[in-house]
C-alpha cells in the first residue's frame, strides 16, 4: 500500500518563486491536511480539507493556498516563497474526523527558500 | 487555548534503560490524547492513544495513562532498544470535536548500544 505520497522530497527555491507541493493518498480518506514542522515548534496546521471541494484554514495559513478537487489529491501552493517558509512540510490524512481515526503521514518535503 | 507541553530533549539512554517522556496538557473538558513517533527520514505514525480519563494506551512495549487530575499523559517503556531512537510527539484533539490536532514540540530519544 502506498499510503500518503508526497513529492518532491527536497526543494530549493529563491525568494519570490512559486511552487506546488504534491500530496496523494490511496486510502479513500475523507480528511487531509498540511503541517509544517519547525525546530522547537512542533507541527503546525496550515490548511485542511474534510472532503472534495471543501477546504479551511489552520493555524498558519498565510502565504499558502490549497484545493481539493478529488478525494485523493491535496496540493499545497506557495504563491511567492519567503525565507520564513523554509521548513519541512507534511501531508496527513485520516478516514474521518473521529478520535479513532489516526493521522497517516507522508514522508515529508524539505523546502529551503534562499 | 488548548496546548501540549513536552519535556525538552534530547534524551539519551543506554539500551535496556527505563524511559519516561513527560507530557502535560491544557484543555477544557476531556480531550483525546495521543503519542506519535517519527523515525529518521519518515513522517509521524501513531504509537498509542487514550480517549477518556484513566484509559491506558499501549503499543510496542510503550504505555501512557490519561491522568485528568494532573492533566498528564506521560510516555513510558520499561526497556528501550536502539531501534526506539526517534522523535516522540504528544498530541491532543480538543473535546470540542473540531478534530484539529495540537502537537507538542517533540522529544528526541537516542538509545545507545
Amino acid at each position: 500500500n502506498a499510503g500518503v505520497t508526497q513529492t518532491p522530497k527536497f526543494q530549493v527555491l529563491k525568494t519570490g518563486q512559486s511552487m506546488t507541493l504534491q500530496c496523494a493518498q490511496d486510502m479513500n480518506h475523507e480528511y487531509m491536511s498540511w503541517y509544517r514542522q519547525d525546530p522547537g515548534m512542533g507541527l503546525r496546521l496550515i490548511h485542511y480539507s474534510v472532503g472534495a471541494g471543501i477546504t479551511d484554514q489552520g493555524e498558519v495559513p498565510n502565504g499558502y493556498n490549497v484545493s481539493r478537487s478529488t478525494t485523493e489529491d491535496f496540493p499545497l501552493r506557495l504563491l511567492s516563497a519567503a525565507p520564513s517558509q523554509t521548513s519541512v512540510y507534511f501531508c496527513a490524512s485520516s478516514r474521518d474526523r473521529a478520535d479513532n481515526s489516526p493521522l497517516h503521514f507522508g514522508n515529508g518535503t524539505r523546502l529551503t527558500v534562499t | 487555548g488548548d496546548s501540549v507541553t513536552q519535556m525538552e530533549g534530547p534524551v539519551t539512554l543506554s539500551e535496556e534503560a527505563f524511559l519516561t517522556i513527560n507530557c502535560t496538557y491544557t484543555a477544557t473538558g476531556y480531550p483525546s490524547l495521543f503519542w506519535y513517533v517519527q523515525y529518521p527520514g519518515e513522517g509521524l505514525q501513531l504509537l498509542l492513544k487514550a480517549t477518556k480519563a484513566d484509559d491506558k494506551g499501549s503499543n510496542k512495549g510503550f504505555e501512557a495513562t490519561y491522568r485528568k487530575e494532573t492533566t498528564s499523559f506521560h510516555l513510558e517503556k520499561g526497556s528501550v532498544q536502539v531501534s526506539d531512537s526517534a522523535v516522540y510527539f504528544c498530541a491532543l484533539i480538543p473535546a470540542s470535536g473540531t478534530y484539529k490536532y495540537i502537537f507538542g514540540t517533540g522529544t528526541r530519544l537516542k538509545v545507545l548500544a
